[in-house]
């Protein structure tokens, strides 16, 4: 059974500063995904990362994918208040961009 | 990008009456669809894999006769919660999409 687990759990950190989020999962996948979810609403897709060493870059956050390690991370940069949510990574196992299997989620809070 | 509606957003009812909720591809075509539940704060959690012409598959510990799922054509699919109950209550998300999933907007039902 594939298990996501993301840590930590909950992040507060000041705006400015530069903090990572883990996600790691049980069984080979090569494909994997990042949300985010604002309280209320369904899921925005942040990243796709398809393959070993794909790294993404989207304004202050940034996701990579180490494949070998079954690790990704979402690296954000200089926090400001907008990025407060909860961000969710999840695997596809199959590889078939259709069944997904989300970790625990972060949600995180930035602070003024 | 490709997008996804649901309806209702959402709904109250009743113990012991039953609420059905669409998912629908607006812009493409999807044999598949995903239904999700989510309790709050928590993950997602897989219900049932939704196939176009064919009986839906359902994850484990799921219940098939409570969660009737159709999906009558390419664009639509539909949950309906049958016998609803209190612990029922709960934020339905759907998805559909090829190279990546693609998330409805959400249902909350709330069963009084």
């Amino acid at each position: 059974e594939l298990k996501v687990e993301q840590n930590p759990l909950f992040l507060s950190m000041q705006e400015g500063k530069n903090y990572t989020i883990y996600c790691n999962y049980s069984t080979t996948s090569d494909r994997l995904y990042w949300y985010r979810q604002d309280p209320g609403k369904s899921l925005e897709s942040l990243f796709v990362l398809l393959s070993n060493g794909a790294v993404k870059q989207e304004g202050r956050l940034m996701a990579s994918l180490d494949t070998k390690a079954r690790l990704s991370t979402l690296h954000i940069t200089a926090a400001v208040h907008d990025l407060s949510a909860t961000y969710f990574c999840a695997v596809d196992l199959y590889g078939t961009a259709s069944k997904l299997t989300f970790g625990t989620g972060t949600r995180l809070q930035v602070t003024l | 990008g490709a997008v996804v509606s649901q309806h209702p957003s959402w709904v109250i009812c009743k113990s012991g009456t039953s609420v059905k909720i669409e998912c629908r591809s607006l812009d493409f075509q999807a044999t598949t669809m995903f239904w999700y539940r989510q309790f709050p704060k928590q993950s997602l959690m897989l219900m049932a894999t939704s196939n176009e012409g064919s009986k839906a598959t359902y994850e484990q510990g799921v219940e098939k006769d409570k969660f009737l799922i159709n999906h009558a054509s390419l664009t639509l699919s539909t949950l309906t919660v049958t016998s609803a109950h209190p612990e029922d209550s709960s934020f339905y998300i759907c998805s559909a999409g090829s190279y990546e999933q693609y998330f409805g907007p959400g249902t909350r039902l709330t069963v009084t």
